[in-house]
């Protein structure tokens, strides 16, 4: 099976715009997790979406948005960006079986730098 | 509050000694605890899960409830297994993931 694949790979943007990033899951996953990966706060949990519904938050501003497709793909936006949001983001997905935390199984991550 | 602590940054070894990283949590209830591991220009994948109770490459981990840690054991470091460990939690039934901020193994000839 194809891995996750996660795009753009690489981005750069100024702040105050926004900006939107895609994932495509393991065929077959229905859960698409995001998280952020920063040499500061390290790799902190942004959302998961399963069934193009948002099922877990984590402590973001409603700046980070995201959303499910009915194909399971999910993209991920941040408006107004700032300086701080510059970091990797990383997609995972799982089967879902959820008796209980399933593999989850990571994207390449998009870099996102915010000048 | 739920928290993953892994003390260590930087964990140097040389071949063939154990390796042991340090994982400690904070989780009012019954968490689900991983080992997750990223070699150089490869992605974050799963080592090892406690309700696998399962080796892999070597590496084992038991989930002491009694001290809230976690730590991952192998006997006999190889140069292979330096990576970037992070341990990582969740609440059980859940595909929310807290991580610790990461230990880096490294192994030396």
């Amino acid at each position: 099976k194809a891995g996750v694949t996660q795009t753009p790979r690489y981005l750069i943007k100024t702040r105050g715009q926004q900006v939107t990033l895609s994932c495509s899951p393991i065929s077959g996953h229905r859960s698409v997790s995001w998280y952020q990966q920063t040499p500061g706060q390290g790799l902190q949990f942004l959302f998961e979406y399963f069934s193009e519904t948002q099922r877990n938050k984590g402590n973001f501003p409603g700046r980070f948005s995201g959303r499910q497709f009915s194909n399971s793909r999910s993209e991920m936006n941040v408006s107004t960006l700032e300086l701080g949001d510059s970091a990797l983001y990383l997609c995972a997905s799982s089967a879902d079986r959820l008796a209980f935390t399933d593999t989850q199984y990571f994207g390449p991550g998009t870099r996102l730098t915010v000048l | 509050a739920q928290r993953v602590t892994q003390p260590e940054k930087l964990l140097s070894v040389f071949k063939g000694a154990p390796v042991e990283l340090k994982c400690n949590y904070s989780y009012s209830g019954s968490p689900e605890l991983f080992w997750y591991v990223q070699y150089s220009r490869q992605r974050l994948q799963l080592l090892l899960r406690h309700i696998s109770r399962e080796s892999i490459k070597g590496f084992t981990a038991d989930l002491n409830k009694g001290e809230t840690s976690f730590h991952l054991k192998k006997p006999f470091a190889q140069e292979e297994d330096s990576a970037m460990y992070y341990c990582a939690l969740s609440g059980g039934a859940t595909n929310k993931l807290i991580f610790g901020t990461g230990t880096l193994l490294a192994v030396q000839p």
